[in-house]
């Protein structure tokens, strides 16, 4: 059966980075586009980043541009804030059909002092 | 990107339908346009995709549309285990994606 499988929930100070890893059950991650989204407590789903099957092409909201970056296999957030409190989900899309079918179960990164 | 609006909230009966509109010069441009479901405490899942799409497993009385700058979900013989949040999300210029901020569907 297919499924992503993400880290573990992670604590981090402000101004620390974080890792999410993102790995593939079940099917060749290879074949199928990655993004990442991120929900903060209570609140909607906020799309982040988009990477390709190969790693060669990826694009970020503006808003992350400089602040993330994502591979094939990850997601790094650098200079966390406390607004960075979130369930940070990866998806797959079959390539070019903007359908995210198979979603992580979700990594909850609290930023605390 | 600019920014989808979706109704906060929308409720129905059972056996009722009903419809969430999302709007946005995105979904207006576009054609992948889709539709999440959420549970609480659990991940998404997509209902409906490109425009009106419904992938293999997702119920018939989900449906989608659209007309200019409106995209609609429109969920039919309303089932209790549809009380969930509805999310759209539309493909932006330069390849990003955007999300509407959510519609908490109540089953009456």
């Amino acid at each position: 059966q297919a499924q992503l499988v993400q880290s573990g929930a992670e604590v981090k100070k402000p101004g620390a980075s974080v890792r999410i890893s993102c790995t593939a059950s079940g099917y060749t991650l290879t074949s199928f586009y990655t993004h990442w989204v991120r929900q903060a407590p209570g609140q909607g789903l906020e799309w982040m980043a988009i990477i390709d099957s190969t790693g060669g092409w990826s694009t970020y909201t503006q808003k992350f541009q400089g602040r993330v970056t994502v591979t094939t296999d990850y997601l790094d957030v650098n200079s966390l804030t406390f607004e960075d409190t979130a369930l940070y989900f990866c998806a797959r899309e079959a390539p070019g059909t903007g359908n995210l079918d198979l979603w992580g179960p979700g990594t909850l990164v609290t930023v605390s002092s | 990107q600019s920014a989808l609006t979706q109704p906060a909230s929308v409720s129905g009966s059972p056996g009722q339908s009903i419809t969430i509109s999302c709007t946005g010069t995105d979904v207006g441009r576009s054609d992948h346009v889709s539709w999440y479901q959420q549970h609480p405490g659990k991940a998404p899942q997509v209902v409906i995709f490109g425009v009106s799409k419904r992938p293999s497993g997702v119920s018939d009385r989900f449906s989608g549309s659209k007309s200019a700058k409106t995209a609609s979900l429109t969920i039919s013989g309303l089932h209790l285990e549809d009380e969930a949040d509805y999310y759209c999300c539309a493909l932006a210029p330069g390849s990003v994606y955007v999300f509407g901020g959510g519609t908490k569907v109540t089953v009456l």
